[in-house]
């Protein structure tokens, strides 16, 4: 099956500072890549939708500035985490789709990132 | 708004028993997408198996199998011959319409799954 790649898998950085998360579709083009959270025991939300070429779309309640998502290409989009503070820790990770696919639209899984914000 | 349901916070199966985690979804689209994925503690979700609204047929991928009742709106994943290796949260997803680009799975709450020797 399609993989996707994310890095780090695990970040642990110091308060204020800016993380950068990468997602790479590794055998298959994605023209909109999504990005979500899950805090520990709780689902999966969606933070944006990533759009190759475009500016990504956030969900209500998720702050533009301070999680800065950019698409460049049709198989990277980076999510960075802008002056971290403890609360942003949490587990991040994200999917794509094969743009190319028909029919099943099963999106596929990075393998999540675990931030720790000290 | 679409909305999905597992009201099995934890389940328990003996190895080589089949068991059931259940899923109910609210829609109002008559064209949707219904999903299912492990995640083990490791983090990364898997993929298991899909469902189209469409589809005449249950879905099946190897030991999983999915008991779609349309008119209950039920999606029910069933796990045959439970191995050790199945413990971990599962998650029901439903692909939420949209008017451009891909649609957004929004998931249930998950299931935790103890698969016991």
């Amino acid at each position: 099956g399609a993989v996707v790649s994310q890095h780090p898998s695990r970040v642990i950085c110091k308060s204020g500072t800016s993380v950068k998360i990468e997602c790479r579709s590794l055998d298959f083009q994605a023209t909109t890549m999504f990005w979500y959270r899950q805090f520990p025991k709780q689902s999966l939300m969606l933070m944006a939708t990533s759009n190759e070429g475009s500016k990504a779309t956030y969900e209500q309640g998720v702050e533009k500035d301070k999680f800065l998502i950019n698409h460049a290409s049709l198989t990277l989009s980076t999510l960075t985490v802008t002056s971290a503070h403890p609360e942003d820790s949490s587990f991040y990770i994200c999917s794509a789709r094969d743009s190319w696919a028909v029919g099943n639209t099963e999106a596929f899984f990075g393998q999540g990132t675990r931030l720790t914000v000290v | 708004a679409q909305k999905i349901t597992q009201t099995q916070p934890g389940m328990f199966v003996q190895e080589k028993e089949a068991v059931t985690l259940d899923c109910t979804y609210d829609t109002s689209d008559q064209s949707y997408g219904l999903f299912w994925y492990k995640q083990p503690s490791s983090g990364e979700m898997i993929f298991l198996i899909y469902q189209g609204s469409y589809d005449e047929q249950n879905a099946t991928e190897g030991r999983y199998s999915l008991n779609f009742q349309k008119a209950r709106k039920s999606a029910n994943l069933v796990i045959s011959a439970s191995q050790l290796g199945d413990s971990a949260m599962y998650f029901c997803a439903m692909r939420e319409r949209r008017n451009t680009g891909f649609q957004k799975l929004v998931f249930g709450t998950g299931t935790r799954l103890l698969v016991s020797p």
